[in-house]
């Protein structure tokens, strides 16, 4: 089975604060994927990766950046944490460069608390 | 830019049928998806519509009509389980996938 495991369940943080959320996935996608998901708002995609050292902007990508120094680790990194990114963050990976049927696998989420 | 719009909660019985609708706009379409949700868990993916049509896989079936920026999910012999967020989700051009909020389906007895 495919596996994407992100480092920590639940993270509580200072304002102003730098905050690293892990994910690594272990079946060898070249996709991956940052989501946060609110109430009312749904899912809504931050930044993705189609390669290593490669990343694309999503929807809402202001107040973070991502690495992608290996192909099965991607990180998102909130440079100055605020309290309007509280929220869970969702990391997911997908096979196939070019070839994206749309099956994301996702992880368990990281709930972070911006005090 | 996409919109996406979903109904935010159903209620149905245990043993019966329900069809959640999503309706869509985009500027690309490549393909629709479902996905489910339970609560404090990650989603995962029910189904796959890039043709008009309807797709069978067990009590889940999902169709979808392009010309109607229309899809549901139809979910058969309800069992409590299947009480859980529904996403539909739309994918644009490139590898993006853009999701609607969910529909909060409770499954009663």
């Amino acid at each position: 089975d495919v596996k994407v495991t992100q480092s920590s369940r639940y993270l509580v943080k200072r304002t102003g604060e730098k905050v690293f959320l892990e994910c690594v996935q272990d079946m060898d996608h070249e996709n991956m994927f940052w989501y946060r998901q609110d109430p009312g708002l749904g899912l809504r995609l931050i930044y993705f990766s189609y390669d290593v050292k490669m990343k694309e902007k999503g929807d809402i990508p202001e107040g973070y950046s991502v690495s992608r120094e290996k192909k099965e680790r991607f990180s998102l990194i909130l440079e100055s944490a605020s309290t309007n990114q509280t929220s869970m963050y969702l990391c997911a990976s997908s096979p196939f460069r070019g070839q994206f049927t749309g099956e994301l696998f996702f992880g368990e989420g990281s709930r972070l608390t911006v005090l | 830019g996409q919109n996406i719009d979903q109904p935010t909660e159903m209620t149905a019985t245990e043993g019966a049928i329900v069809q959640i609708n999503c309706t869509y706009q985009t500027s690309g379409f490549n393909g629709l998806f479902w996905y489910q949700q339970h609560a404090g868990e990650a989603p995962t993916f029910l189904s796959y519509n890039v043709l008009d049509g309807l797709e069978e896989k067990g009590r889940f079936s999902s169709f979808l009509s392009r010309s109607k920026g229309y899809s549901y999910l139809l979910l058969k012999e309800l069992q409590m389980k299947d009480s859980a967020s529904y996403l539909c989700a739309v994918k644009g051009g490139g590898n993006k996938l853009t999701f609607g909020t969910g529909t909060q389906l409770k499954v009663e007895l």
